[in-house]
C-alpha cells in the first residue's frame, strides 16, 4: 500500500483563489519531503525540499511566495498555491525520504486546474 | 550540475521480447542514479537504485539496470517485456551528489510500449 498519500488527489479552484495540497507520510516520520511540478507529457521539475520545523529550501525560479509551503509535522507538509492562475494548472507531486538511507516515496500526486 | 537524459521519447517492444529504456547521465562526484515508474495519472514507483557495488543492479518488478561508468549509462532492462510494463519510465540522479538525499534530478522520461 501507499506510504506517502496526497490530498486531493484532484482539485479544481477558480482563478484568484487558494489551494492547498497536503502529503502525508504514512507509517514512517519524514523530517525532509520534496514538491515537484509535472506538465503534461514532461519530466517532474522539483520545487522545493520542505524542512519540519524550519522554512522550505526553494528551486531557482520558483516563487516562495506564490507555493507556500509549511512542513508542520514529521508526517506532513503542505503546499499551498497562492492566488492561483491558469498557468499553475499542474500535477504536483510529493515525495518523502524514509529513514537514514536513499529509499524516497513519492505520493499519487494531485491534479490542479485552475479555471 | 547533476544531470540525466534519456534519449528515446518512446520505446516499442514486442510481449515477451527484451526492452531497454536508455540513461546517460553527467555528475560531479559519485554517481547516485535511480529509475522510476509512472502509471497515467499516478505517482512514481521506485524500481531500483545505484549507489555503490555491483554494476548490475536488480530491482521490482524484474526490471534490472547496468551502470557503465566509462559510458556513463544506466539503462534500465527487462527480459521478457509484459503489456503490463507499459508506462512512462523516469531515470533520475541524485541532485546533490549525495547518496543520501530525495532531492532527484530526474530525465525527460520514455514512454515504453509493450503490445501483444
Amino acid at each position: 500500500g501507499a506510504v506517502v498519500s496526497q490530498h486531493p488527489s484532484w482539485v479544481i479552484c477558480k482563478s484568484g483563489t487558494s489551494v492547498k495540497i497536503e502529503c502525508r507520510s504514512l507509517d514512517f516520520q519524514a523530517t525532509t519531503m520534496f514538491w515537484y511540478r509535472q506538465f503534461p507529457k514532461q519530466s517532474l521539475m522539483l520545487m522545493a525540499t520542505s524542512n519540519e520545523g524550519s522554512k522550505a529550501t526553494y528551486e531557482q525560479g520558483v516563487e516562495k511566495d506564490k507555493f507556500l509551503i509549511n512542513h508542520a509535522s514529521l508526517t506532513l507538509s503542505t503546499l499551498t498555491v497562492t492566488s492561483a492562475h491558469p498557468e499553475d494548472s499542474s500535477f504536483y507531486i510529493c515525495s518523502a525520504r524514509r529513514g537514514v538511507g536513499n529509499t524516497i516515496y513519492f505520493g499519487e500526486g494531485s491534479w490542479l486546474t485552475v479555471v | 550540475a547533476q544531470s540525466v537524459a534519456q534519449p528515446e521519447d518512446q520505446v516499442n517492444v514486442a510481449e515477451g521480447n527484451p526492452l531497454t529504456v536508455k540513461c546517460t547521465y553527467s555528475v560531479s562526484g559519485n554517481p547516485y542514479l535511480f529509475w522510476y515508474v509512472q502509471y497515467p495519472n499516478r505517482g512514481l514507483q521506485f524500481l531500483l537504485k545505484y549507489i555503490t557495488g555491483d554494476n548490475l543492479v536488480k530491482g521490482s518488478y524484474g526490471f534490472e539496470a547496468e551502470f557503465n561508468k566509462s559510458q556513463t549509462s544506466f539503462h534500465l532492462k527487462k527480459p521478457s517485456a509484459l503489456v503490463s510494463d507499459s508506462a512512462l519510465y523516469f531515470c533520475a540522479v541524485s541532485g546533490d551528489g549525495s547518496g543520501n538525499t530525495g532531492k532527484l534530478i530526474f530525465g525527460q522520461g520514455t514512454t515504453l510500449q509493450v503490445k501483444p
